[in-house]
């Protein structure tokens, strides 16, 4: 079964450090993987996807992930944060089978201060 | 521009009414979704369509109904039967195909009142 597991339901970082959110996934299949950015009280915004391309993948507003097979991981990672990045982040993982639905993480709320 | 509507954005329900949440878009995609989301759990499906007059439950269906009688449109009810309704809607759609990924709707927040 398709599951997604987001370590850390809350991370911190100061404006200028490194931002490293992290998503482990289980997929009994090749996965696609994807990363989406809520900001309070709206819908998701995509950031990012791997579809078994490249395995460093470049998203939007200088975000990128690494596909790892071997850790089965996809963590997402931004060198120098910025306050506009604070929101809450979801990793999610294909369904598995041909038209069923994303499985998302319980999200990871990135905190960013001064 | 393309996009999804959700509405309303804000949603006021009494005990025992039944409530629909509107989500129309108008990206010309195949399959259209219906998630809820509650503080750290992440999100859930309630239903997805993938065509026009089919749909499948997802893991919390219960309390819930929906239809897809038309390809922009998946409107979700909350009916009575759903004992905690109060909660973060989001309706989705998606190209046909997983890569695709996901559109989202700006969500449609719901309180028992």
């Amino acid at each position: 079964a398709q599951s997604v597991t987001q370590l850390g339901s809350h991370v911190s970082v100061s404006e200028g450090a490194l931002v490293l959110l992290r998503c482990n996934y289980s997929s009994s299949v090749p996965p696609y993987l994807f990363w989406y950015v809520q900001y309070p009280n709206q819908g998701l915004q995509l950031l990012l996807k791997y579809t078994s391309a490249a395995t460093l993948v470049k998203g939007i507003n200088g975000f990128e992930a690494e596909f790892k097979k071997s850790e089965t991981s996809f963590h997402l990672t931004k060198p120098s944060a910025h306050m506009s990045d604070a929101a809450e982040y979801f990793c999610a993982v294909s369904g598995g089978q041909a038209g069923t639905a994303l499985i998302f993480g319980k999200g990871t709320t990135l905190s960013v201060s001064s | 521009d393309g996009g999804i509507t959700q509405s309303p954005k804000y949603l006021f329900r009494k005990e025992g009414q039944n409530v629909t949440l509107s989500c129309e878009q108008n990206l010309n995609h195949d399959a259209m979704y219906w998630y809820r989301q509650d503080p750290g759990q992440g999100l859930r499906l309630i239903y997805y369509s993938q065509i026009v007059n089919d749909f499948q439950k997802g893991d919390i269906a219960e309390g819930y109904s929906v239809s897809r009688e038309k390809k922009e449109s998946f409107p979700l009810t909350v009916t009575s039967a759903q004992k905690n309704p109060t909660a973060f809607y989001l309706c989705a759609s998606s190209g046909r195909g997983e890569w695709y990924g996901y559109t989202f709707g700006s969500g449609t927040r719901l309180t028992v009142v």
